[in-house]
């Protein structure tokens, strides 16, 4: 079982629609939790980050963490054309050790 | 948030040269800096890690011979892709994390497009 598995779509929804993104992961450890949107030919760029379980809220998106069922989400909402782009959950045990990445949920919003 | 500088965000060199990608904290310090790999359509695989002031450290089946890193100071991390091959044409981003007062977040660099051709 790889550590953090993540469904690569693509996602497909009409603009204004919400929009749930997933992750789940195996090791117990992880703290750190952030979900990155890049664009094509990009590099990744930090959307919402979340230290430990609860939820983090800002402008459209929210990001969810459930440590007793390893489960992270991230929801948008009023989705736009310009959201369109893949989005990858990250995570980590520690401040300082490299992030483990889900392999990523192609996006994309129809206008 | 924290800005994270890589340059060039493309190159194309001729297999047998080598390649030097630049990655700069510009508004922080990065004692450690993380190297990654992309495929298309695939996530980001972790090379190394970038400690200033020492060496890195190299994820298995990373050759470290020819991914040649330099943190030579706290804002720059350099990737030296020696006797580069068509094989190693990707996407290569560098990473730094940014302690916070009670957490840390990881920003990530533009990314450079390495075409060999």
């Amino acid at each position: 079982q790889k550590e953090v598995e993540q469904d690569p779509g693509p996602l497909s929804v009409p603009e204004g629609a919400i929009v749930s993104l997933n992750c789940t992961y195996s090791n117990s450890a992880f703290q750190y939790f952030m979900w990155y949107r890049q664009y094509s030919r990009k590099g990744p760029e930090l959307l919402m980050y979340t230290y430990s379980s609860g939820n983090k809220e800002d402008g459209r998106f929210t990001a969810q963490v459930d440590k007793s069922s390893k489960y992270i989400s991230l929801f948008i909402r009023d989705s736009q054309p310009s959201d369109s782009a893949t989005y990858l959950c990250a995570m980590s045990d520690s401040g300082n050790t490299p992030l483990v990445f889900g392999k990523g949920t192609r996006l994309s919003v129809i206008a | 948030g924290a800005v994270v500088s890589q340059h060039p965000s493309w190159v194309i060199c001729k297999s047998g040269t080598s390649v030097k990608i630049e990655c700069r904290s510009l508004d922080f310090q990065a004692t450690t800096m993380f190297w990654y790999r992309q495929f298309p359509k695939q996530s980001l695989m972790l090379m190394a890690t970038s400690n200033e002031g020492s060496k890195a450290t190299y994820e298995q089946g990373v050759e470290k011979d020819k991914f040649l890193i330099n943190h030579a100071s706290l804002t720059l991390s350099t990737l030296t892709v020696t006797s580069a091959h068509p094989e190693d044409s990707s996407f290569y981003i560098c990473s730094a994390r940014v302690v916070l007062e009670l957490n840390t977040e990881a920003f990530f660099g533009q990314g450079t497009r390495l075409t060999v051709v």
